[in-house]
């Protein structure tokens, strides 16, 4: 599996951009990568995921470096609902075993 | 759809106790799977299931079983409880995989004492 490194916090203002950083340099090529977020008390739900090219959704943004080293979560107007800690998980894609990190506290101020 | 429904919410054991924790979904997931958190880290998997009758081991399976006679239904069973296994528990399944969009329920927070 690959190995991931996150920042363990990050604080941003309500409706400004936040980059949520990921570093995945042991990546393989079939790898997806997938992040997930969980709000306090509640399960993980999913954010977003892709291989190569950069992905959109209702949700957020990724932006996957050329070299699939590292990506980028992106939350266009940060709400004070995001307020979350953020998984970033490579995935083989016939692998079964899904393993989160320890993530990163994303902080959202008023 | 209810979704991926968990009971208890909340149960407090004590040491050598057993006890099965339920998990069910309305969608038709074939991949169905267990998580434990431990107090500020992330989730292990405990056990998953890619269909009625097949299971197998996750990162953490040791103190846990689990059976898959339904696609609907996955309990989760504590043979003889133990502190370590203090935890908030997380179920999830996914329509095929692990790859696919996985969907978890609300979590039951398990103490042992």
């Amino acid at each position: 599996d690959a190995k991931t490194t996150q920042p363990n916090s990050m604080e941003s203002n309500e409706e400004e951009p936040v980059h949520l950083p990921c570093n995945h340099s042991t990546i393989s090529g079939t790898d997806y990568i997938h992040w997930y977020r969980q709000l306090p008390s509640q399960g993980p739900e999913y954010v977003i995921h892709g291989l190569t090219s950069n992905v959109n959704n209702r949700m957020a943004s990724l932006a996957i470096a050329e070299d699939r080293k590292s990506s980028t979560l992106i939350l266009h107007r940060a709400t004070l609902r995001d307020a979350a800690v953020y998984y970033c998980i490579p995935l083989e894609g016939n692998n079964n075993d899904m393993r989160f990190g320890a993530g990163t506290r994303l902080t959202v101020k008023p | 759809n209810a979704g991926v429904t968990q009971t208890p919410k909340f149960q407090v054991l004590k040491t050598g106790q057993s006890m099965t924790l339920q998990c069910a979904q309305d969608m038709n997931h074939e991949y169905m799977s267990w998580y434990r958190q431990d107090p500020g880290m992330g989730l292990r998997l405990i056990h998953y299931s890619v269909g009625a009758g097949i299971t197998d081991q996750g990162e953490v399976p040791n103190g846990y079983n689990v059976s898959r006679s339904t696609t609907e239904d996955f309990p989760l069973r504590l043979l003889s409880a133990a502190p370590s296994q203090t935890s908030v528990y997380f179920c999830a399944s996914s329509r095929e995989g692990v790859g696919d969009t996985q969907y978890f329920g609300p979590g039951t927070r398990l103490t042992v004492l």
